[in-house]
């Protein structure tokens, strides 16, 4: 069955880096559009970046941009989200998630992986 | 960027009853050269990530109950819960993929009355 589980989350103090990763199984990775979508405390869903499933394209929220790189590696079946210069505001639960299209719904989930910003 | 309304913020729907969310778009998001609204509707209950239950604006997502139904064309569109049951108390959040960003709505949350 398909599984996305993220990993690296924790506390960490404004202006760090934390680097977040999903590891993939159960569906064919290097075919899939890939998303992170982060959930503040008692918040909505925010959308903050996509990575096709070539690297031919990445986008960003204008949030994050300039900030946060995604990246992936098809052949460890595993995305990534580098985070730089974290703010307060970053705190969040950041959930990967899978896309069959690259504009296209998120079919699948990760549970999530909660981010804290604080000093 | 693409800015996502919803409407009510909340509703409470007795068991049985209707559940009618609404959705609107700040821009037109139906791709005229294959005729699809690139709109998705997500059910988050607590403590649980979202669930994607309708994509391009009107199909179902294998294994979502039939009383979950999508509906609408280029701004506006709705999420519609027929005979609502105890287990889809959740938020439900539109999503637009028309363009990046992909921006969500703000949810609504839907409870028993």
């Amino acid at each position: 069955q398909v599984q996305l589980v993220e990993s690296g989350g924790g506390v960490v103090q404004p202006g760090r880096s934390l680097r977040l990763s999903c590891a993939a199984s159960g569906f064919t990775f290097s075919s899939y559009g890939m998303h992170w979508v982060r959930q503040a405390p008692d918040k909505g869903l925010e959308w903050v970046a996509v990575i096709w499933f070539d690297e031919s394209n990445r986008y960003y929220a204008d949030s994050v941009k300039g900030r946060f790189t995604i990246s992936r590696d098809n052949s460890k079946n595993t995305l990534y989200l580098q985070m730089d210069t974290l703010r307060a505001e970053d705190t969040a639960v950041y959930y990967c998630a899978a896309g069959e299209h690259s504009y296209g719904p998120a079919g699948w989930w990760g549970q999530g992986t909660l981010v804290t910003v604080s000093s | 960027d693409i800015v996502m309304t919803q409407s009510p913020d909340s509703l409470a729907v007795s068991l049985g009853e209707r559940a009618t969310i609404n959705c609107k778009s700040s821009q037109n998001i139906l791709y005229n050269s294959n005729k699809k609204n690139y709109l998705a509707w997500y059910q988050q209950k607590p403590g649980q990530p979202p669930k994607l239950v309708i994509s391009w604006a009107s199909t179902r997502e294998s294994g979502v109950p039939d009383r979950f139904s999508g509906s609408g064309s280029g701004t506006d569109f709705t999420l519609t819960i027929s005979n609502l049951q105890a287990e889809d108390v959740a938020v439900y959040y539109c999503q637009q993929y028309y363009n990046t960003p992909f921006t969500f709505g703000p949810g609504t949350k839907v409870d028993i009355k």
